[in-house]
This record gives C-alpha cells, structure tokens and sequence, in this order.
C-alpha cells in the first residue's frame, strides 16, 4: 500500500507561468512533509518542507500548501525557469525519528 | 567536495558476481541510509543505521548485505543478484533520527544486474 502518491507522472509548463505539482497521503499520523528536486545523474536534494501545524510554508518561488483534511499538499513555483526541469518526490514522515516516506516523483518539464 | 559521496557511479555486473558500493559523508552526521530508486517507482528505504548500528532492515533480500564501519562510511554489499535488483542505489545521511527529517543524498550508484 502506497502511502504517498504522486500522481501526474510528468508536466510541462511555459517558462514564467505557474508549476503545480501535487501530492496525496494516506497516514494521518504524518507530520512532516518535505519536496526533493532531482536532476539527472545527481542525487535528491532538498528543496522546502512543512511541519503538520502549518498550511503554507514560503521560500523565494517556492511554496507548498497543506491540506490535512484532504490528506494533501502540493508545491508551486512562480515563476517557473527552465532550470526547475528535474523530477521532484514529495515525502513525508510519521513522527520525529521516523523513516521517510517517497512518492513516485513527477517529472516538470520548463519549455523558454 | 560534495558532502555525500558514492562510488562507483555506474556498475554492471552478472548475477554470479560479488561487489560493493561504498557511500562516504563529510557533513558529521549520525545516520546514514541506503534507497533503492527504480524506474517510475518511489524511493525504496533498505537500510538505516545511525551510530553505526543498523536500525532498520525493510524486508531487503539477503543478497544485499550493508556493512557501517564508522558514522561516515556505508557499504552495500552485492552477491547473486537478479536483473530486477537493476536501478540506482542511493545513499544518504541525516544529523540524526530524531532530526527534522531531511536528507542529503549521495549522486547514487547506477547498477544493471546482467
């Protein structure tokens, strides 16, 4: 059983219009939910994360919303840039301690 | 030098064979993880040691076998693996378990299993 889910597999956005890449879960136990970026050939890094007592969390072009009721978050960028193409996994993690857990990932694509 | 790094990058080896990836970080972290990450398929968690003791085993088939010498070292050991053992092998560290939960990952290790 699959406890988050990505998904869009893939998605393509315009250069300097909105990227909206979304995320579900299932465990109402999670309390911590963070985005990783991914280029080819590289390793996850970390890209912005939200505790389970917030809604919103801002960094830059960066912001990710959640939805507790709806077992949900999602991460916007604006605007988007063709150096945001990369693959991003959504996490989450059941208390302090706790292993994450990783969606598929979708993979954003940033047309100039 | 990047602060989580894998060797070797690419592998190919057949499904006699024995050999290891070893995973190296410089930040002074505790803990230190192996995933598993195939095509179209979420990050696979294998094994999680912190202070060098292995904490966590999920489910992973004897034919991988980790080895933590100290906090900055890992290894995955390799030995009669399947062509579905095939994808990219992540390592990673933490400060510790009981952290904020972020990761910084290794560039992974590319295996294809002949």
């Amino acid at each position: 059983d699959q406890q988050v889910k990505q998904n869009s597999p893939s998605l393509s956005v315009q250069e300097g219009r909105i990227s909206i890449l979304n995320c579900d879960y299932t465990n109402s136990m999670f309390d911590y939910f963070l985005w990783y970026k991914k280029y080819p050939a590289e390793g996850p890094t970390f890209l912005i994360s939200i505790s389970s007592i917030k809604d919103k969390n801002e960094d830059g072009r960066f912001t990710v919303f959640l939805n507790k009721s709806a077992k949900h978050l999602s991460l916007h960028i604006v605007p988007s840039q063709p150096g945001d193409s990369a693959v991003y996994f959504c996490a989450a993690r059941a208390n302090q301690g706790g292993k994450l857990i990783f969606g598929q990932g979708t993979e954003l694509s940033v047309k100039p | 030098e990047t602060g989580v790094t894998q060797t070797p990058r690419h592998l190919v080896m057949g499904m006699t064979n024995k050999k290891s990836l070893k995973c190296e970080q410089h930040l002074g972290h505790n803990a230190m993880y192996w995933y598993k990450q195939s095509a179209k398929k979420p990050l696979e968690l294998m094994f999680v040691y912190n202070f060098k003791e292995q904490t966590e085993n999920n489910s992973v088939p004897s034919r991988f076998s980790p080895e933590c010498p100290n906090s900055s070292h890992l290894f995955l050991h390799l030995h009669t693996l399947q062509p579905e053992d095939s994808a990219l092998y992540l390592c990673a560290s933490s400060s510790g378990l009981a952290s904020t939960g972020e990761l910084f990952f290794g560039e992974g290790s590319r295996l294809t299993v002949l």
